[in-house]
């Protein structure tokens, strides 16, 4: 029944490693997003696909790759962690573009070591 | 740059009382929004007004637009200790851009 959901909810790695995290979403909407929200608690965009196509791609290192293999996931994978990569990072979606009400997710909590 | 900035930046009061928080915005907007976030979870929407809108309500939400003053409000009445949470403001332009939030704790 959950609407925006994550995995996982916590991962703690090394530096220098590779992640992944999933996000799916039941809502039926055409939107997806990753934001990152540092340890001020201060939100940021980093991604955004409608329909599976990128239409934000913020300034974000390009270790950063997000996939979107149906418009229901948009998965976020990081190569070569660093600890600066440290925070939660939240997947959000809604029925149209930007201007409409975001649903998020739990949050995935990412600790570089 | 970062668009929705909050004030106070922490607000603790009293169950029962009045909680009234600030957003002021830079450039011209589409829609305003208020999101919560509970600790630990993701953020969850409040409300969302329009820029052709003034005021907005939603239970013990009421939310005011100033496109004048490039600012909004946001109060929350009859405070319970659920409330306390952070409180976010997001304005949209090409995306949508967060605040700091707003740390509310009310007391029991």
């Amino acid at each position: 029944d959950t609407a925006v959901s994550q995995t996982p909810k916590y991962l703690v790695t090394q530096m220098g490693n590779d992640k992944s995290i999933k996000c799916e979403q039941n809502l039926g909407h055409d939107t997806m997003y990753w934001y990152k929200q540092d340890s001020k608690k201060f939100l940021k965009i980093m991604f955004s696909y409608n329909n599976k196509e990128l239409i934000i791609n913020e300034t974000v290192p390009n270790r950063f790759s997000p996939k979107s293999p149906d418009k229901a996931h948009l998965n976020l994978h990081i190569n070569s962690l660093e600890l600066g990569d440290s925070a939660v990072y939240f997947c959000a979606s809604s029925q149209g573009l930007i201007q409409e009400t975001q649903y998020f997710g739990p949050g995935t909590r990412l600790l570089v070591l | 740059s970062q668009q929705g900035e909050e004030d106070p930046q922490a607000l603790s009061i009293q169950e029962g009382e009045n909680a009234t928080m600030n957003c002021s915005y830079k450039t011209s907007i589409n829609n305003l929004q208020w999101y919560r976030q509970n600790s630990g979870r993701g953020l969850v929407h409040l409300i969302l007004i329009r820029s052709n809108e003034r005021e907005k309500h939603s239970g013990r939400l009421r939310v005011t637009l100033d496109t004048s003053k490039k600012s909004s409000s946001l109060l929350i009445t009859a405070s319970r200790a659920a409330d306390t949470a952070s409180y976010f403001c997001a304005t949209d332009r090409s995306k949508l851009t967060f605040g700091k939030g707003i740390t509310l704790s009310v007391r029991p």
